[in-house]
């Protein structure tokens, strides 16, 4: 069964960095045909997508976030990447990571439980 | 961008049907026949329930029914249970440069 589980720091500054990893188990990403991809949701509110990968590396970002945003993947080890600059206490939210289906990228069909990330001094 | 526009709560009795709209415009949709439905409990990560427009993922019940008419997408749960109980977000894939758009989310409350 595949498995993503997202990593990284749970707080960051204002105008840091946020870097989050998602690494990817019972599956590999090299070669396979989905897109992989990253999901939020400000607490109390909805569903907002941030940016998705191919395997070879092709990427597509939230025309909102795409100045901010870089999400990367690494088939080495099995992981992607999201990175989000200039963080402002806005970004704070659950951050997912998500496998989206092949061809369009249209759904997400297997998600990690989620990390949440807090923007603050 | 706007998200596509959904009910903020609908509710219902055990065993009733319920349908949740999820309202856009032409170009929320893309062209394209891809929207998709998430289920989420409390505390919970987003489970996919309902993907273009009327398919059902493997396991997923068959209470759970997709529709689409014009630019209004429509998730229909029958018979409802207890479990049912939790935010629906509906999602449409909206071509190149927008990509994926999701609903702002209802909460179904089973009394």
């Amino acid at each position: 069964q595949l498995q993503l589980q997202e990593s990284g720091p749970g707080l960051v500054k204002p105008s840091e960095t946020l870097s989050l990893t998602c690494t990817v188990s019972g599956g590999y990403i090299s070669g396979s045909p989905y897109f992989w991809g990253w999901v939020r949701q400000p607490p109390g509110k909805g569903l907002e997508w941030v940016g998705s990968v191919s395997y070879s590396g092709n990427t597509y970002y939230n025309p909102a976030l795409t100045s901010r945003v870089t999400v990367s993947v690494d088939t080495s080890t099995n992981q992607f990447s999201l990175r989000l600059g200039s963080v402002t206490a806005t970004d704070t939210a659950v951050y997912y990571c998500a496998r989206l289906s092949p061809i369009y990228g249209d759904y997400f069909d297997f998600w990690g439980q989620g990390t949440l990330v807090t923007v603050s001094s | 961008q706007s998200a596509l526009t959904q009910p903020a709560s609908v509710s219902g009795s055990p065993g009733q049907s319920i349908t949740i709209s999820c309202t856009g415009t032409a170009s929320d949709f893309g062209g394209y026949n891809l929207v998709s439905w998430y289920q989420q409990h409390p505390g919970k990560a987003p489970k996919l329930i309902i993907y273009e427009v009327t398919k059902r993922p493997s396991g997923v019940s068959y209470r759970f029914s997709g529709s689409r008419s014009g630019n209004t997408a429509s998730l229909t749960i029958s018979g409802l249970q207890t479990e049912d109980e939790a935010e629906y977000y509906c999602c449409s894939y909206a071509g190149v440069g927008i990509y994926s758009l999701f609903g702002g989310g209802t909460k179904l409350t089973v009394l």
